[in-house]
């Protein structure tokens, strides 16, 4: 069964820091999404991906956050200047075309990132 | 605002039901789903209900939505050691991309 990928499943870095979260979505799927976990809260919508650009964003996604689709098979996001509180659980996640009624997201297993 | 609760855990024994609850927020047409999540893996969809309906059952799965009371719940019957997992309810808000999703109720069965 196709499944979305995440890499590196924990990424440690320090304060200040640029990290990059790689993703590989299911490959014939349209929309992207990232998503992040602070241990022991919520599930937060970061930024949805359509057609090669954003097509919604949360008020956590500043502008110290950017995705990129560069090759058409990976999905990026990128953190340019690491804080601590951005030490959380980054989920991907990958959606069919409009004619899968259920918008069902497929969900990576998360990365891992710790900002020391 | 837009915003999902849950209660944070639930212990049941095995062979019993299991029921985990949800309240949301908007009141506009939309989709509700239950993810689960195990142990370094990520979220599974497990089931999903549109606003419009009131149950929906998938094998073991009952899915209860009261709209007036914006309360969704997600009953297990027969629940088993596999099913220990933390359990996510989840809104799409209509006509947007976005999904709101709850803390997640970790769900533990005793042998």
């Amino acid at each position: 069964e196709p499944e979305v990928t995440q890499t590196p499943s924990h990424q440690v870095t320090q304060m200040g820091q640029e990290v990059i979260l790689r993703c590989v979505p299911i490959s014939n799927h349209l929309y992207f999404y990232w998503y992040r976990q602070i241990l022991g809260q919520k599930v937060e919508f970061l930024v949805s991906f359509y057609n090669n650009e954003i097509s919604e964003k949360s008020e956590i996604f500043d502008d110290q956050f950017s995705v990129e689709r560069p090759d058409g098979s990976n999905f990026t996001l990128k953190i340019r200047s690491t804080k601590l509180e951005d030490s959380a659980m980054y989920f991907c996640a990958s959606r069919g075309g409009v004619a899968e009624l259920r918008y069902e997201q497929y969900f990576g297993p998360g990365t891992r990132l710790t900002v020391t | 605002g837009e915003d999902v609760e849950q209660s944070l855990f639930l212990s049941v024994r095995e062979g019993d039901s299991s029921v985990i609850n949800c309240t949301y927020t908007d009141s506009s047409s939309t989709y509700l789903y239950w993810y689960k999540q195990e142990p370094g893996a990520g979220l599974q969809l497990l089931t999903y209900i549109f606003s419009n309906m009131d149950m929906k059952q998938d094998q073991r799965l009952t899915v209860l939505l009261n709209k007036k009371d914006k309360h969704l719940s997600l009953r297990i019957a027969d629940t088993q050691t596999g099913d220990s997992a933390i359990y996510f309810c989840a809104e799409n808000i209509p006509g947007t991309y976005k999904y709101i999703f709850g803390t997640g109720t970790r769900l533990k069965v005793l042998a």
